[in-house]
Order: structure tokens, then C-alpha cells, then sequence
């Protein structure tokens, strides 16, 4: 009973280093999205992707990029890093983009900037 | 555009207090809102939804009512447990849109 997975779990990076977040959901949903947890700051979305092959800017995209690889994943990529990336980086889906739909999240990417 | 406000914590409460946590939205149209809640080190769940005026959501022991002409969606708990304390996030969506959250409020219950 997978549901949303998410690698790495931890991760350390220098400065100016890159990196991929994957994800993968196994209930066939077509949206999925990106969403990043800072201290006093909620849950606040990067990029998500409504259905397979688009792709849509959230509140916070700058210094991310995203691929959906197919209907089961979704990538985010820091192409180099900053110290202000550091945070937990959540993916989730849901069957549809909004109006009531439930939203499935992972267990979160701790990623840490140094 | 869209946006979700919720009570700041931390809240304290003794085991078998009764527990609200405030939640107002800003949205056009009819969105549908949401409780999530996050235990420590996990993802977030589900906690209940409404999806239309004047629903209620619940689960667990937990309540909340959709109610339009004052923009709140209120978390209720006649008597909360120590298994309670965990982050609690109100969020709402619309049609084509992303879920959009707020803040998240700390409760924290001592037995």
C-alpha cells in the first residue's frame, strides 16, 4: 500500500550543488505536485502538474525545475543549491487538480544546504 | 487570490479539553476546505473536508462546519486525547487550482 513515495528521505548539499528529488504514485492519479514545509511558513507549492505532460508554476518556483516523466512521476530538480532551499520538500497527488479533490501526500525529503 | 488563515499556536490543552482552532478564507466562488493534520516526522493526512456550504466534516472525533456568510471552516474536538498533538493545516481549493494552506497551528496535549 505504497501510495506516494519519495527519494532521498535526507540529504546534505553544498552550496551550488544539484540534485533530484524523485517521486512516484502508484493510484493512477493525474495530477501531482511539489510542495515545500518551512518553520512559520505552512506548506507552499513549487510547481505542480495537473496531468501527464504539463506543467504549472506554484507560489514559490524560482530555483526549481520539474519533469513529468510519465503519469506515475514527478521530478523536481534544484539545479543549484542555496542555503534558502533548505526545507522539507513534499510531493503529493490527486486524481484531479482542485474543486474537492483529496490530495495523497509523501512522507517528506528532508534536504539540508550548507 | 486565494488565501487561507488559521489561528497561531501553539495550543495547550489538557487531555479531555475541548478544542477549536480557527480557519477563514479569502477565495471567489465556492472553494471546497480542508483539514489536514501532521504527526511528528510524517507526511500530512487527511484529516476531513466539506466541499459545499453548510457541510460538515468529520472524522475521528473531529468537526468542522463550511459556513459561507462568515468564511470559516472552524476544527472541533469535544475532548482531545495526547494522541492529538500534531500540526493542523486548513487549506481549500477550486476547480483547477492546487490546495492552497495555511499556516498550520502546533496543539499540544498533556495527559
Amino acid at each position: 500500500n505504497a501510495g506516494v513515495t519519495q527519494t532521498p528521505k535526507f540529504q546534505v548539499l553544498k552550496t551550488g550543488q544539484s540534485m533530484t528529488l524523485q517521486c512516484a504514485q502508484d493510484m493512477n492519479h493525474n495530477s501531482m505536485y511539489w510542495y515545500r514545509q518551512d518553520p512559520g511558513m505552512g506548506l507552499r507549492l513549487i510547481y505542480y502538474s495537473a496531468s501527464e505532460g504539463t506543467t504549472d508554476k506554484g507560489e514559490v518556483p524560482n530555483g526549481y525545475n520539474v519533469s513529468r516523466l510519465n503519469k506515475r512521476e514527478f521530478s523536481l530538480r534544484l539545479e543549484s543549491a542555496a542555503p534558502s532551499q533548505t526545507s522539507v520538500y513534499f510531493c503529493a497527488s490527486s486524481q484531479r487538480t482542485g474543486a474537492g479533490n483529496t490530495i495523497y501526500f509523501g512522507e517528506g525529503s528532508w534536504l539540508t544546504v550548507v | 487570490g486565494n488565501s487561507v488563515t488559521q489561528m497561531e499556536g501553539p495550543v495547550t490543552l489538557s487531555e479531555e479539553a475541548f478544542l477549536t482552532i480557527n480557519c477563514t478564507y479569502t477565495a471567489t466562488g465556492y472553494p471546497s476546505l480542508f483539514w489536514y493534520v501532521q504527526y511528528p516526522g510524517e507526511g500530512l493526512q487527511l484529516l476531513l473536508k466539506a466541499t459545499k456550504a453548510d457541510d460538515k466534516g468529520s472524522n475521528k472525533g473531529f468537526e468542522a462546519t463550511y459556513r459561507k456568510e462568515t468564511t470559516s471552516f472552524h476544527l472541533e474536538k469535544g475532548s482531545v486525547q495526547v494522541s492529538d498533538s500534531a500540526v493542523y493545516f486548513c487549506a481549500l481549493n477550486q476547480a483547477g487550482t492546487a490546495l492552497i494552506f495555511g499556516k498550520g497551528t502546533t496543539l499540544s496535549v498533556s495527559s
